[in-house]
């Protein structure tokens, strides 16, 4: 297992366009996260699944953003009609539900630049 | 709902010397973990070291420890004989499990100089 993924690196988009991020996490975790990271700051918390299950989502997650796992293994992150505050990196983790202790396995992250 | 404050924006030590990064947290929650997190220029976030609340001794990882105070809500990380590598972003961060979520600081930037 090569760890989480994500998928692209980066992305350059025109405002007002649809954009859409996909993560693999490892394998034999059930449950999945996804955060944003502006410049300079920490990682905020925008919604977590456990299997398909979505079961948290942050109040920074607008109705132009939607997330999916539809067979509780990889994940998709939406976002429609851009906006240039969407600019961030977009960061997936994955965890085993069983053992709270170990934090999570963060991907490489999507740089999302919207112009 | 919890919070995780890191006061140092950036801290810088030289190599082979000790550093230590704060950090405090609010929380009403007497189970929870506590983590600090590595994040290099452009590359992943790594775990460094965890401390789970209901244990008094503190965490150590090889040059990486804790001083882990839960009645002041305090979790600081000592660095000890810095290398160059260890230049990062260095993250606070409380798991909460009811909602599971990871709850971050503001963050440290460590330079580390030769």
């Amino acid at each position: 297992d090569t760890g989480v993924s994500q998928d692209p690196r980066h992305k350059i988009t025109k405002r007002g366009q649809n954009v859409t991020f996909r993560c693999d996490p490892i394998s034999e975790h059930n449950r999945l996260y996804w955060y944003r990271q502006t410049l300079g700051q920490g990682p905020e918390f925008l919604t977590y699944f456990q299997n398909e299950a979505q079961l948290e989502k942050s109040r920074l997650l607008s109705d132009r953003f939607s997330a999916e796992r539809p067979k509780g293994s990889f994940s998709t992150l939406e976002i429609q009609r851009t906006e240039q505050g969407d600019s961030a990196m977009y960061l997936c983790a994955s965890s085993s539900g069983q053992d709270s202790s170990y934090g999570y396995t963060f991907g490489s992250g999507t740089r999302l630049t919207v112009v | 709902a919890q919070t995780v404050t890191q006061s140092q924006p950036e801290m810088s030590v030289q190599e082979a010397e000790t550093v230590t990064l704060s950090c405090t947290y609010d929380t009403s929650e007497s189970d929870y973990y506590l983590f600090w997190y590595k994040q290099p220029p452009s590359r992943q976030m790594i775990l460094v070291i965890r401390q789970e609340a209901y244990k008094q001794q503190n965490a150590t990882e090889n040059r990486f420890s804790v001083n882990f105070q839960k009645a002041a809500k305090s979790f600081s990380l000592k660095i000890s004989d810095s290398q160059l590598g260890d230049a990062a972003m260095y993250f606070c961060a409380y798991r909460s499990l009811a909602p599971d979520k990871l709850i971050f600081g503001t963050g440290t930037r460590l330079q580390v100089f030769p």
